[in-house]
């Protein structure tokens, strides 16, 4: 078990809706990523958070948003979902915002199914 | 474009032998390079991890070799059992505040 809790593990949803997935990083952790694994594109990074401030941005569709709140927990919002957004989503965290400093511990990830 | 390539896609080695994984880059800004191990249904999980100024870095079974002049390096697992089998990614980071750029991962399975 890593520590960073993610929910919830399932999302069946439709095209065109809106959904928001919930992360809580280790005890202690500042800095939050996304990532988003696919079969054709792997495992990619989305966005990164640290201690309330974005800090850094990947291949995010501008449909994605994300936020990280002052206890440190985040929220990935995807909106106007299409077939192709379904996909695992996992969020990292680490202590510190040096991606090649510190070692990043990854939740158990949200399955997203777009029907 | 930053990438890292990693091959092969699919490894299927027997007990006791040793699996080799390899990854190539591109960006010379790269200066950290982890290796995740993901089981089904889990999250990627930390491996081993190494940075340009060593050439090799050992954890129990789990050795990276590293050629800075070739941008490749490498994960062997000595006497592989079949708990091993899992998805393997090699990744990269550095030169700025972006996230790990992984691999696409190799699938292997080690059988008893």
């Amino acid at each position: 078990d890593s520590g960073v809790t993610q929910t919830p593990k399932h999302l069946i949803t439709a095209t065109g809706q809106r959904v928001t997935l919930r992360c809580s990083p280790r005890s202690g952790d500042l800095s939050v990523y996304w990532y988003q694994q696919s079969l054709d594109q792997g495992l990619q990074f989305l966005i990164q958070y640290y201690n309330g401030e974005e800090r850094a941005k990947g291949n995010i569709l501008e449909r994605f948003s994300a936020q990280q709140f002052p206890d440190l927990h985040s929220e990935l919002n995807l909106s106007s979902l299409e077939l192709g957004d379904s996909a695992l989503y996992f969020c990292a965290s680490s202590v510190t915002p040096l991606t090649n400093q510190d070692t990043q511990y990854f939740g158990p990830g949200t399955r997203l199914t777009v029907l | 474009q930053q990438q890292v390539k990693q091959s092969p896609q699919s490894l299927i080695v027997q007990k006791g032998g040793i699996p080799i994984i390899n990854c190539a880059y591109e960006n010379t800004a790269f200066d950290y390079f982890p290796w995740y191990q993901q089981f089904p249904g889990k999250g990627p999980a930390l491996l081993i991890a190494i940075r340009p100024d060593v050439s090799e870095k050992k954890e129990g079974r789990f050795t990276i070799s590293f050629n800075k002049s070739a941008k490749q390096f490498s994960l062997h697992i000595m006497d592989s059992q079949p708990g091993d089998s899992a998805t393997y990614f090699c990744a990269a980071a550095g030169g700025g505040a972006d996230g790990l750029t992984f691999g696409k991962g190799t699938h292997l399975i080690i059988q008893p």
